[in-house]
């Protein structure tokens, strides 16, 4: 039960290019998440999705598009880089069931944007 | 979700209990408290959490007060591996996507468990 997991670890980009960070779980959880988290901050959520085919905008949305095609994967994409999304990028899930919210963290995405 | 307060630092000796405070007197009847934790550049890591009744886990336990305003956290025998920032968080858990599961990370305490 490898949990949650991301892909890549870490990732230099040049202001301008694209790229897709992968995020997976393998605990059947319903509700995925993207936050991001820059140095002496909280985590700020970017997108969440509540199933399968379905997502959501958070508190920090411009410059990012996600996909849930599959229950078990939530994809986060950059398609024009810049400099202040140089962060580390946590996905998390949740099941949400009544009086149960927890989210499981995967290990993190360090994208520095030249 | 209601808003909490905790001390920005805190030290422990390795082997003695750590007592983390979180004052949250504005909580709401159906509003829970969630205790995570950031080692450093990992992802946050659950602890455990509660309504009312204090709760006990295989890390943990969680003291809440009478009133619900505040909630101490207890890790029973800190090792080094505990150094961290812990994180107390507020919040309703209802089924449905309400406010997106936004989990509102503040300052937390940065814990340092030394020898």
């Amino acid at each position: 039960n490898a949990g949650v997991t991301q892909t890549p670890k870490f990732r230099v980009l040049k202001t301008g290019q694209s790229m897709t960070l992968l995020c997976a779980q393998d605990m059947n959880h319903e509700y995925m998440y993207w936050y991001r988290q820059d140095p002496g901050m909280g985590l700020r959520l970017i997108h969440y999705s509540v199933g399968e085919g379905t997502t959501a905008k958070g508190e920090v949305p411009d410059g990012y598009n996600v996909s849930r095609l599959k229950k078990q994967n939530f994809l986060l994409g950059l398609e024009s880089a810049a400099p202040s999304q140089t962060s580390v990028y946590f996905c998390a899930s949740s099941l949400r069931v009544v009086g149960d919210d927890t989210q499981y963290f995967g290990p993190g995405t360090r994208l520095t944007v030249l | 979700d209601a808003k909490t307060t905790q001390p920005t630092s805190m030290d422990c000796a390795e082997g003695r209990a750590a007592n983390l405070p979180c004052n949250h007197s504005t909580i709401s009847g159906n509003e829970y408290v969630y205790w995570y934790r950031q080692i450093h550049s990992q992802g946050p890591q659950y602890i455990i959490h509660g309504l009312k009744n204090n709760e006990t886990n295989e890390m943990a336990s969680l003291i809440i007060t009478e009133d619900r305003k505040s909630s101490t956290l207890i890790l029973p025998h800190a090792t080094l591996r505990d150094t961290a920032v812990y994180y107390c968080i507020v919040r309703v858990v209802t089924r449905g996507n309400s406010q997106g599961g936004k989990l509102i990370f503040g300052q937390g305490t940065e814990l340092s468990v030394k020898p």
